[in-house]
């Protein structure tokens, strides 16, 4: 079947640090794999996305890459700042659905 | 820019009773779907559409219902709240075809049953 398997948080780091946030999935077929942030008592809103093997997804600073030989999309930011504290979903999409990972908060410290 | 809107925001409920979450977009998105997110999870699909007059279940369907009259709008049911309903809610939408698509969320319902 298909999943999601993301770190466990919280991650703290200080602001300028390097984030790296793990992500492996497991499915059949070739899905789509996104990266979605949830701010504090908001809904989630996508953060990057990447379709096809190899592909790179980026976008504030964010960015991950498809990698098919190790079934793994992992976030990383150079440097990371207070107003990227977040909740982070790693999801992979198949048929039209989008199957998440459990979310992985980050705090940032100044 | 409406995007996806869901009402109401919070919400308590008595054990046994029942209530509609509604849930609209204006993108003209084929497809919708209701997702639960509980404290410290991820979210899980609880019923999805892919037209009009189309539904389908998700991994968590069991004391919800759904209907899809109009494009539009895909409002869910819950017919006997339960303790175990509470979370929040989470609607979405998206325009899917052979490309993929990108999914877009509504700002979530907060449930709470008592």
């Amino acid at each position: 079947g298909n999943s999601v398997t993301q770190m466990e948080g919280p991650v703290t780091l200080s602001e300028e640090a390097f984030l790296t946030i793990n992500c492996t999935y497991t499915a059949t077929g070739y899905p789509s794999l996104f990266w979605y942030v949830q701010y504090p008592g908001e809904g989630l809103q996508l953060l990057l996305k990447a379709t096809k093997a190899d592909d790179k997804g980026s976008n504030k600073g964010f960015e991950a890459t498809y990698r098919k030989e190790t079934t793994s999309f992992h976030l990383e930011k150079g440097s990371v700042q207070v107003s990227d504290s977040a909740v982070y979903f790693c999801a992979l999409q198949n048929a039209n659905k989008l199957i998440f990972g459990a979310g992985t908060r980050l705090a940032v410290h100044p | 820019n409406a995007g996806v809107t869901q009402t109401p925001k919070f919400r308590i409920l008595k054990i046994g009773q029942s209530m509609t979450l509604q849930c609209t977009q204006d993108m003209n998105h084929n497809y919708m779907y209701w997702y639960r997110q509980d404290p410290g999870m991820g979210l899980k699909l609880i019923y999805y559409s892919v037209g009009a007059g189309i539904t389908d279940k998700g991994e968590v369907p069991n004391g919800y219902n759904v209907s899809r009259s109009t494009t539009e709008d895909f409002p869910l049911r819950l017919e006997l709240a339960a303790p175990s309903q509470t979370s929040v809610y989470f609607c979405a939408s998206s325009w899917a075809d052979r490309s993929g698509n990108t999914i877009y969320f509504g700002e979530g319902s907060w449930l709470t049953v008592v």
